[in-house]
């Protein structure tokens, strides 16, 4: 069974500047989910999509992030326009069905903004 | 939010010995209590988890206590290897909202 997938693993780029983020959860998983994780701090979670419909997106920076998932399947997270404390360590995360349960996370995409 | 914390934060042992890392949190309405382990530069990887109904389970050295009525969780590592050497994070949750705890960082000394 394949697993989580995210694209780009690393990007750099300037405060400002906007950046997106690619992932592809493990297939018939209808439940995904975005983290944000700093250096030396848990994953703390952005977004969470079940199917294609946001079931939370209390903790996400509605003024600068955004987050989609229209088919159902694959989702995009989109930075728009970065800032210094947007560094950090983005995973993506799916599981079967909603309602707590292992997650299955991605190997995450570090950015890095200067 | 749910509040979430663990202690300690930083946990140095040699090897063969055991480590207990204890989670708390706050919302009386959670009910699975997973364990995740983080290597340097890795992703999260589920090792132990219960569920509400359920006081303590064992998996080969790695064990799971849980009191609801204390609001707290506990990790339990016996034998303790090198390769036990990581970041370890509760996430305890109610289904519905998904809150991590801040890590605890395991270092076994060989």
């Amino acid at each position: 069974e394949a697993g989580v997938a995210q694209s780009p693993r690393y990007k750099i780029i300037e405060k400002r500047q906007s950046v997106a983020f690619w992932c592809n959860p493990i297939s018939g998983h209808a439940t995904l989910y975005w983290y944000q994780q700093i250096l030396g701090q848990g994953p703390k979670l952005l977004i969470q999509f079940q199917n294609n419909g946001v079931v939370d997106d209390s903790q996400l920076p509605k003024d600068r992030f955004s987050a989609e998932r229209l088919k159902g399947v694959d989702s995009t997270l989109k930075i728009q326009p970065a800032k210094l404390e947007d560094s950090a360590v983005y995973l993506c995360a799916s599981t079967p069905v909603g309602g707590g349960g292992e997650q299955f996370f991605g190997p995450g995409t570090r950015l890095t903004v200067l | 939010g749910e509040n979430v914390e663990q202690h300690p934060s930083t946990l140095s042992v040699q090897e063969g010995d055991s480590a207990v890392i204890k989670c708390t949190y706050s919302d009386s309405a959670s009910n699975y209590f997973p364990w995740y382990k983080q290597e340097l530069g890795k992703r999260p990887q589920l090792i132990i988890d219960i569920r509400s109904n359920v006081g303590e389970k064992k998996d080969q050295r790695i064990a799971v206590t849980l009191n609801k009525t204390a609001k707290h969780f506990s990790l339990h590592i016996t034998e303790t290897q090198p390769e036990d050497s990581a970041v370890y994070f509760c996430a305890p949750t109610n289904g519905n909202q998904f809150y991590f705890g801040t890590g605890t960082s395991l270092t076994v000394i060989p």
